[in-house]
């Protein structure tokens, strides 16, 4: 069973630019969530999506924004970048909501890491 | 009230010795606490996980002990080996992590030395 894919992996953008990071969850996972990680912040809750609809919302600014799609595959953009948006991100996917045990855990991709100069 | 403050921040260990890390959160209504484990250039992994109904899980080498009273669990890993050199995080959640919001610590990096 493949795992959680994010692309791209590695990217490199510039102050004031915009980028949208692309999900892919497990197969038959319909919740899929996304995380900032940080040396300084370390792992923050971005966003929740079950059904195409955001469940949570972390506490990050309006420049974040993400979407799920009927195929549960997930989208997050960043508006005007800023340099402290440098970070992995990191995409995670569960099979639904409801209690976390057995198969219903939340499993990690493996990032894409945006770096802002 | 909703952060999880996690002990050490690096700890060096050899190889067959125990690795124990330590975590404190404040919000009562957590009631979901996993550990996850990172190795670099990876996603967290999740590697063993307790509600707080029972007071240790254990799952191979990996316990965790919880105390309710004391709003803390910890991580030990028994004969720790040199492939368990990584980051490790312990997190809480509530509704048993139904949602998936999760809180983390802020991370302890382990050296297994051989």
């Amino acid at each position: 069973k493949a795992g959680v894919t994010q692309t791209p992996r590695y990217l490199i953008k510039t102050r004031g630019q915009q980028v949208t990071l692309s999900c892919s969850p497990i197969s038959g996972h319909r919740s899929v969530s996304w995380y900032q990680q940080t040396p300084g912040q370390g792992l923050q809750f971005l966003f929740e999506y079950f059904s195409e609809t955001q469940r949570n919302k972390g506490n990050f600014p309006g420049r974040f924004s993400g979407r799920q799609f009927s195929n549960s595959r997930s989208e997050m953009n960043v508006s005007t970048l800023e340099l402290g948006d440098s970070a992995l991100y990191l995409c995670a996917s569960r099979f639904g909501q409801g209690v976390s045990s057995g198969a219903n855990v939340l499993t990690f991709g493996a990032g894409s890491r945006l770096t802002v100069l | 009230q909703q952060q999880v403050k996690q002990s050490p921040q690096s700890l060096i260990v050899q190889k067959g010795g125990i690795s124990i890390i330590n975590c404190a959160y404040e919000n009562t209504a957590f009631d979901y606490f996993p550990w996850y484990q990172q190795f670099p250039g990876k996603g967290p992994a999740l590697l063993i996980a307790i509600r707080p109904d029972v007071s240790e899980k254990k799952e191979g080498r990996f316990t965790i002990s919880f105390n309710k009273s004391a709003k803390q669990f910890s991580l030990h890993i028994m004969d720790s080996q040199p492939g368990d050199s990584a980051t490790y995080f312990c997190a809480a959640s509530i509704e048993g992590g139904a949602t998936n919001k999760l809180i983390f610590g802020t991370g302890t990096l382990l050296a297994v030395q051989p």
